[in-house]
């Protein structure tokens, strides 16, 4: 069974601070990463899809980096905001595979 | 505008009956998926359709049917077979590639009791 881990489980920082998630994936037969935002009482949204080894992708103050090889991605938040408090998941897809498996994901939270 | 539904919001049911979830589309896209979250665990894949007529099980898909006759519709039943039916429930479609974002429905919590 392929197993998507995210850490850390929950975070808390204050307004302003940057922060990085982290999503382990199995290294072999990659095809895809995804991540997503979900915030309470929203459908999860999409972040970046990524398929490329070291790739990297940015949206505002949100970027995130992939290593295939050794199977992880990162995801950073730059100058933290309230309204990036969310729950953020990334999901694994293999080259044999035709759905995601999504990690339980990492829940941040963000004081003014 | 294009999307993607779910309906009911909140879903309430008596132990031992079938209820059935709806998951309608707009977006003219092939991939439908159901997933089920509970609390603590991540989106967990019931079941999925790449193409109308099409779908196959996903790694939960014990106690649950779906069909795919229409490739806007992919609605799910939870049978009575389903051990511990309560859950948080969302739909989402995709173009079909897998290289390409899910679009989610904004989910259907279901109480069995």
């Amino acid at each position: 069974i392929l197993n998507v881990e995210q850490s850390p489980q929950s975070l808390h920082v204050q307004e302003g601070d940057s922060t990085n998630f982290t999503c382990s994936f199995p290294s072999s037969n990659f095809y895809a990463l995804h991540w997503y935002r979900w915030e309470t009482a929203k459908s999860p949204e999409a972040l970046f899809v990524m398929t490329l080894n070291g790739d990297e992708k940015k949206k505002g103050r949100i970027s995130a980096t992939l290593n295939t090889k050794e199977g992880y991605s990162y995801l950073y938040i730059k100058g933290s905001q309230p309204e990036d408090s969310a729950t953020y998941l990334c999901a694994f897809m293999d080259q044999a595979g035709t759905a995601l498996i999504f990690g339980k994901g990492t829940t941040l939270s963000v004081s003014s | 505008d294009g999307g993607i539904t779910q309906s009911p919001k909140y879903l309430f049911r008596k132990e031992g009956q079938n209820v059935t979830l709806s998951c309608e589309q707009n977006l003219n896209h092939d991939a439908m998926y159901w997933y089920r979250q509970d609390p603590g665990q991540g989106l967990r894949l019931i079941y999925y359709s790449q193409i109308v007529n099409d779908f196959q099980k996903g790694d939960i898909a014990e106690g649950y049917s779906v069909s795919r006759e229409k490739k806007e519709s992919f609605p799910l039943t939870v049978t009575s077979a389903q051990k511990n039916p309560t859950a948080f429930y969302l739909c989402a479609s995709e173009t079909g590639t897998g290289l390409n974002e899910q679009y989610f429905g904004p989910g259907t919590r279901l109480t069995v009791t």
